[in-house]
């Protein structure tokens, strides 16, 4: 399919599991992001990458972990779930230099209990 | 610290009502400033400004920005059911790799 995909669409977990967040991309776009999205704080910036093998941390990294071996694939891993981790993920993928180009993902709604 | 501030959080009008929110930003290395409307799924972009005092438009949506006073504004005139949303604004940082900085969103619901 055409575009970006997150998977899976929703998710339970029990806190101390490890969770992936999977994020796929067919534009080549180099920059891909993980925002996470609560009541009242808009988007927020978890991680990001401006091209394959090169990550950096955003305004909320703790407790995720990212990696990007190929420009596609973009997986957001929660290594040891807490239940503040409960929120909406919104992967995002965006052409360099151009942000109008940024397109998100239908977003994971994770749940931690 | 940069800062994205959106108000009013929420806004209940009637069907062809005019509204106006609101995005005021403290940014280092300011770029520009991007709307967008997000209804139950993910964000759509809507706009992208970079100069002060040039309207950009969009059928009945329009937005300014003014980079002395360092805010935005979006306007939807004659406004429908399907206009609600939660709209969000986000600045873009010279310095910070294409990054965006959210607001945390204006939540419209229009009436019929």
């Amino acid at each position: 399919d055409a575009g970006i995909t997150q998977s899976p669409r929703y998710k339970i977990t029990e806190t101390g599991r490890q969770v992936t967040l999977m994020c796929h991309q067919t534009w080549s776009h180099s920059y891909m992001f993980w925002y996470r999205q609560d009541l009242g704080h808009g988007l927020r910036l978890i991680y990001y990458s401006a091209a394959a093998d090169i990550t950096d941390k955003g305004e909320v990294p703790d407790g995720y972990v990212v990696s990007r071996s190929k420009t596609e694939n973009f997986p957001l891993t929660l290594e040891s779930a807490t239940r503040s981790q409960t929120s909406v993920y919104f992967c995002a993928s965006m052409s360099a230099g151009i942000p109008e180009t940024q397109y998100f993902g239908p977003g994971t709604r994770l749940l931690v209990l | 610290e940069d800062k994205v501030v959106q108000s009013p959080l929420s806004l209940v009008v009637h069907e062809g009502d005019t509204v106006t929110l609101n995005c005021s930003y403290e940014v280092t290395n300011f770029r520009s400033l991007l709307w967008y409307k997000q209804e139950k799924k993910a964000p759509t972009f809507l706009f992208m400004l970079t100069s002060s005092g040039i309207e950009k438009k969009s059928g009945r949506l329009s937005s300014i920005l003014d980079k002395k006073e360092l805010f935005s504004i979006l306007n939807i005139t004659a406004t429908q059911t399907g206009d609600s949303a939660i709209y969000l604004c986000a600045v873009e940082r010279g310095n910070a790799g294409n990054m965006l900085t959210f607001g945390g969103g204006t939540r419209l619901m229009v009436k019929p």
